[in-house]
């Protein structure tokens, strides 16, 4: 058990609902990416935030966005959804220092958009 | 930015024997180069490290080795065992990066 929970698990939904997929990272750990993953693209990273502001953001779409709470959980928001936007969405956290960037993955969320 | 490519994609390898996964980066001030192991329905799980100030490290049958110069790692797993079967992904961070770029992932399968 990495420490970071993501959910939920699995998630089934139409083309052009929109849906949000919740991280807490490990205790102590400041960041949270988030990466997705799909069988032709490997793992795409998103987005990071760090101590609730943003702080790097990958190939993210507009119709994506995410923030960071004060209690340090974390939100990913997909709306208009596409049946492209089907894939494994993961949260990974970390102290994020310099000398200190190991970063640990939940178990992912499933999106499955029919 | 960073790009990262990993070889092989697939990778067969009796039980016992040793495998070898190699990465190249582009990014010549990326100084933190993570492997991550994926099981099927899972998330990645962090299994080793290395860091540009350090040319090899090892953890029991798993080692890492960094050439700087050449900007390329590899991924050493000695006696494997069915249980290493999983889809190995390599990463590397730093310089203007502050998040880990993956290379495409190698599926690793142990015969028994």
């Amino acid at each position: 058990d990495s420490g970071v929970t993501q959910t939920p698990k699995h998630l089934i939904t139409a083309t052009g609902q929109r849906v949000t997929l919740r991280c807490s990272p490990r205790s102590g750990d400041l960041s949270v990416y988030w990466y997705q993953q799909s069988l032709d693209q490997g793992l795409q990273f998103l987005i990071q935030y760090y101590n609730g502001e943003e702080r790097a953001k990958g190939n993210i779409l507009e119709r994506f966005s995410a923030q960071q709470f004060p209690d340090l959980h974390s939100e990913l928001n997909l709306s208009s959804l596409e049946l492209g936007d089907s894939a494994l969405y993961f949260c990974a956290s970390s102290v994020a220092t310099a000398k200190n960037t190991e970063a640990f993955f939940g178990q992912g969320t499933r999106l499955t958009v029919v | 930015g960073e790009n990262v490519e990993q070889h092989p994609s697939t990778l067969s390898v009796q039980e016992g024997d040793s495998a070898v996964i190699k990465c190249t980066y582009s990014d010549s001030a990326s100084n933190y180069f993570p492997w991550y192991k994926q099981e099927l329905g899972k998330g990645p799980q962090l299994i080793i490290d290395i860091r540009s100030n350090v040319g090899e490290k090892k953890d029991q049958r798993i080692a890492v080795t960094l050439n700087k110069t050449a900007k390329h790692f590899s991924l050493h797993i000695t006696e494997t065992q069915p249980e290493d079967s999983a889809v190995y992904f390599c990463a590397a961070m730093g310089g203007s990066a502050r998040q880990l770029t993956f290379g495409s992932g190698t599926q690793l399968t142990v015969l028994p």
